[in-house]
């Protein structure tokens, strides 16, 4: 079956422009998570979205960063604004809540760069 | 905040040779996750330990759970070239455990040389 799909793959912007990036997670799976990634490090949680509940955005670093979910499928991550720290490589993951503990299927991730 | 500590960060051996990497916090966690991420890909989920003491295989690999929760290492035996990769940690903070929010360790390199 499909796994998680992410694009684009690559996204180079400058900064102070908007950038959205898609998630396409996998079909029934009602668990949704966004992270970033900087070069070869671990991933930093940004904002988690379950069912029809409010999405937890505890994670996101300031309000430039926002995110929406729509049917309780495919979700976007917009940045506004942006600035040379957002460059990293945004990756999205989903999971189902009959998996205890969530074991989560990420995908291939967004590389942003913002000149 | 609960942290979770990898070591080594990096990582450069020949083929045939065994390592151990390891992930360590002072906070217990519900449970904890090894993932091993490729160039240009997402992490993709190895193992899940959830019990105290839990050892599990998964071929040339052995992971561990620490008997109080708060650590685990990953064994490989035999390493192949195929075993390069960035190796993850992932921690489920009893806090959060019914939400999946996992903290992460920021990762091993592991480069095999033919």
């Amino acid at each position: 079956g499909a796994g998680v799909s992410q694009s684009p793959s690559n996204k180079v912007t400058e900064k102070g422009k908007d950038v959205e990036l898609r998630c396409d997670p996998i079909s029934g799976h009602t668990a949704l998570y966004w992270y970033r990634q900087s070069l070869g490090q671990g991933l930093e949680f940004l904002i988690y979205f379950q069912g029809n509940s409010a999405p937890d955005k505890s994670g996101l670093p300031s309000d430039r960063f926002s995110a929406e979910r729509t049917g309780g499928s495919v979700s976007t991550l917009t940045i506004q604004r942006t600035q040379q720290e957002d460059s990293a490589v945004y990756l999205c993951a989903s999971s189902s809540r009959r998996n205890n503990p969530y074991e989560q299927y990420f995908g291939p991730g967004t590389r942003l760069t913002v000149t | 905040t609960q942290l979770l500590e990898q070591s080594p960060q990096f990582l450069s051996i020949q083929e045939g040779e065994n390592l151990t990497v390891y992930c360590n916090s002072s906070s217990v966690f519900s449970s904890l996750q090894w993932y091993r991420q490729e160039p240009g890909e997402g992490p993709v989920l190895l193992v899940t330990v959830v019990t105290g003491g839990e050892v599990k295989k998964l071929k040339r690999l052995t992971f561990q759970f620490g008997d109080a929760r708060k650590d685990s290492s990953l064994h490989i035996t035999a390493a192949q070239p195929g075993d390069t990769g960035l190796y993850l940690c992932a921690g489920d903070p009893p806090a959060v455990s019914n939400t999946g929010k996992l903290i992460f360790g920021q990762g091993t390199t592991l480069q095999v040389k033919p």
